[in-house]
């Protein structure tokens, strides 16, 4: 499975658009980037996916560049409810990949 | 979205017993479920790889006669504790594969906290 890299923290203030970009440079053909979403003494849940380009759901867009090293979850309009950690993951369930998850980005949203 | 159950939510038990966990995916089947591990602050660990119908798959480190799995149906899936220690305290998370489409979704269950005493 590919390796990520994402920032330990980010603050951001409500009403912001958050950006949290994922380094992922050993990602395979075949692999799928997924972005979840985890509050405290909850279970991950999912945000979005993606194989290239630009992706857009009702929560989130997530922008992958062409050489999909890396990829960015955009979170419009923030408000203190999206304090949560963000896990970015890279693989290909297809392939009965399991989920391993990395550090994730703790993201803080003040009032 | 697809459902995914754990129970208990949350349990107490004294050193030594054994706790039970199930995880159970609500509307759909799955083949393939997962359970992690989870300690205050830090990120979710694979603990293994539960296959309906066959032996799980352990990560390395992870004691098999500690954390007992069976998938016994294809929307059930168990881990037992065994003999448990105050060290086994923590969040433990499954979760479910579902098939769909090109690429296969998985979804998790809510947590369980377990706390040794």
């Amino acid at each position: 499975l590919a390796k990520t890299t994402q920032p330990i923290s980010m603050d951001s203030y409500e009403g912001q658009e958050v950006n949290i970009t994922c380094s992922h440079n050993n990602i395979a053909t075949n692999d799928y980037i997924t972005w979840y979403q985890q509050f405290p003494s909850q279970g991950p849940r999912f945000i979005i996916q993606g194989y290239k380009t630009k992706v857009t759901n009702e929560v989130a867009s997530l922008f992958i560049p062409a050489d999909r090293k890396s990829s960015t979850l955009s979170l419009p309009r923030v408000s203190l409810s999206d304090t949560a950690v963000y896990y970015c993951l890279v693989g290909n369930q297809n392939r009965d990949d399991k989920i391993i998850f990395g550090k994730g980005t703790r993201l803080h949203i003040l009032p | 979205g697809a459902v995914v159950s754990q129970h208990p939510s949350r349990v107490i038990c004294k050193s030594g017993t054994s706790v039970k966990i199930e995880c159970r995916s609500l509307d759909f089947q799955a083949t393939t479920m997962f359970w992690y591990r989870q300690f205050p602050k830090q990120s979710l660990m694979l603990m293994a790889t539960s296959n309906e119908g066959s032996k799980a798959t352990y990560e390395q480190g992870v004691e098999k006669d500690k954390f007992l799995i069976n998938h016994a149906s294809l929307t059930l899936s168990t881990l037992t504790v065994t003999s448990a220690h105050p060290e086994d305290s923590s969040f433990y998370i499954c979760s479910a594969r579902r098939t769909s489409g090109r690429v296969d979704e998985q979804y998790f269950g809510p947590g369980t906290r377990l706390t040794v005493t």
